[in-house]
């Protein structure tokens, strides 16, 4: 079973908008990343946080931790249209051999 | 290479027919995934590779799937007698010593199957 799962499934927003992206997950983590797709394409590194991190930032990327609810979001500041793309958390579970487990991603769409 | 390379990026195939993906991963990179993405969904595990440690063959949907890989060189994913619902991007990933961090994807290999 996917132990992310993001929400909303689809986003569509105007350029310049903010946005928002979540993570639910069911296990104990080491970390979190996320990653993006554009279409047809591999995924791509965004940003990791730890177990013990509640807030990261990257350029436009701002990446917020609640172990407690064991729940991840995702800000893009500032869309682009160029940030049109699935974006999928990944967890990377304490005790897990196999390590990063994805969710179904949620799929952006930014308006110009 | 600089990346990892997957190859082909497309494969048609028929019905019945094998298939072997190729996965040439980051040099030194120990840990190797494939993954499975049909269109429109997200990634679905189907084995991981450590060093010479044994594989996590836990994800591999059935017996016509397997893989190999050899110490940190490359890796092949073989699906037998390929079935329609088998088409799919599959998709190869590698990550350095430390088991956390960022996976390095590959762009994938995109098989139909007629």
């Amino acid at each position: 079973s996917q132990q992310g799962e993001e929400d909303p499934q689809a986003l569509s927003i105007q350029e310049g908008e903010n946005a928002t992206m979540n993570c639910s997950y069911k296990t104990s983590i080491n970390n979190l990343q996320w990653y993006r797709q554009n279409s047809g394409r591999g995924l791509v590194h965004l940003i990791l946080i730890r177990s013990n991190e509640r807030e990261k930032h990257s350029g436009r990327l701002r990446v917020t931790l609640d172990t407690s609810k064991k729940s991840s979001s995702l800000l893009i500041t500032a869309s682009r249209a160029a940030d049109t793309a699935s974006y999928f958390c990944a967890t990377d579970a304490v005790g897990s051999a196999r390590q990063l487990t994805f969710g179904s991603g949620t799929q952006l769409t930014v308006l110009p | 290479g600089a990346g990892v390379s997957q190859s082909p990026s497309n494969k048609v195939t028929e019905k019945g027919k094998d298939v072997e993906l190729r996965c040439d991963p980051i040099s030194g990179h120990t840990a190797l995934y494939w993954y499975r993405q049909r269109l429109g969904q997200g990634l679905e595990f189907l084995i991981y590779f450590q060093g010479n440690s044994a594989p996590d063959k836990s994800g591999l949907p059935s017996d016509r799937f397997s893989a190999e890989r050899t110490g940190e060189s490359v890796s092949t994913l073989t699906i037998q007698r390929t079935q329609q619902e088998d088409s799919a991007v599959y998709l190869c990933a590698t990550r350095g010593g430390r088991n956390t961090g960022e996976l390095f994807f590959g762009e994938g290999s995109r098989l139909t199957v007629l």
